[in-house]
């Protein structure tokens, strides 16, 4: 069974400028989740999906950070425009049930902001 | 008080000893437990998970809740050098309704 797949790997962008993040969950699982990992804290949930309507987006912020998951399957968040705080890792993760259950974790896509 | 605690450590253990790591939560409402490893670099891998109170083995992993004192531990025995990675303890449900991770514990094995 594929993993979740995230792109690009590596993004380097100057302040100011726009990024996007692509990510594509394993076959089957419902539910999609971006977080955000800052080194040395743990992941940080920005937004969440059930199928393709949001289920929790109170972390995101929404001036610069928007996301959506068109047809339920593959999502994109897009950072515009970016800031210094911005570098960090962005991790997509999908689960199969929203309540509880097992969430795996995608490659991540590490972000810096110059 | 931070939602999940754990010691950011290093936590240093010599080959062949046992690793105990450990996490406290403060919603008593939380349901899910999760230990994931994160090797430097890479992203979070799921190793355990537990809902119930006791232990839950899973090859040289234990998992350990005790919901009462809201205490969540992973044991790992035998420990290897290639076990030298970040835990991450995660905790899900309660108010939130989402996954809480702590900071993580940095786990040394000694060879």
């Amino acid at each position: 069974e594929a993993g979740v797949a995230q792109s690009p790997r590596y993004k380097i962008i100057e302040k100011r400028q726009s990024v996007a993040f692509w990510c594509n969950p394993i076959s089957g699982h419902a539910t999609l989740y971006w977080y955000q990992q800052i080194l040395g804290q743990g992941p940080k949930l920005l937004i969440q999906f059930q199928n393709n309507g949001v289920v929790d987006d109170s972390q995101l912020p929404k001036d610069r950070f928007s996301a959506e998951r068109l047809k339920g399957v593959d999502s994109t968040l897009k950072i515009q425009p970016a800031k210094l705080e911005d570098s960090a890792v962005y991790l997509c993760a999908s689960s199969l049930v929203i309540r509880g259950y097992e969430q795996y974790f995608g490659p991540g896509t590490r972000l810096t902001v110059t | 008080q931070k939602e999940v605690e754990q010691n950011s450590g290093p936590l240093s253990v010599p080959e062949g000893a046992i690793a105990s790591l450990n996490c406290t939560y403060s919603d008593r409402g939380s349901q899910s437990f999760f230990w994931y490893r994160q090797y430097s670099g890479k992203s979070p891998e799921l190793i355990m998970s537990i809902y119930s109170n006791g232990d839950k083995e899973d090859g040289r992993f234990t998992a350990q809740l005790n919901k009462a004192s809201q205490y969540v531990s992973l044991l790992i025995r035998d420990s290897q050098p290639s076990d030298s990675a970040t835990y991450l303890c995660a905790v899900h449900g309660g108010a939130t309704n989402k996954l809480i991770f702590g900071t993580g514990t940095l786990l040394a094995v000694q060879p």
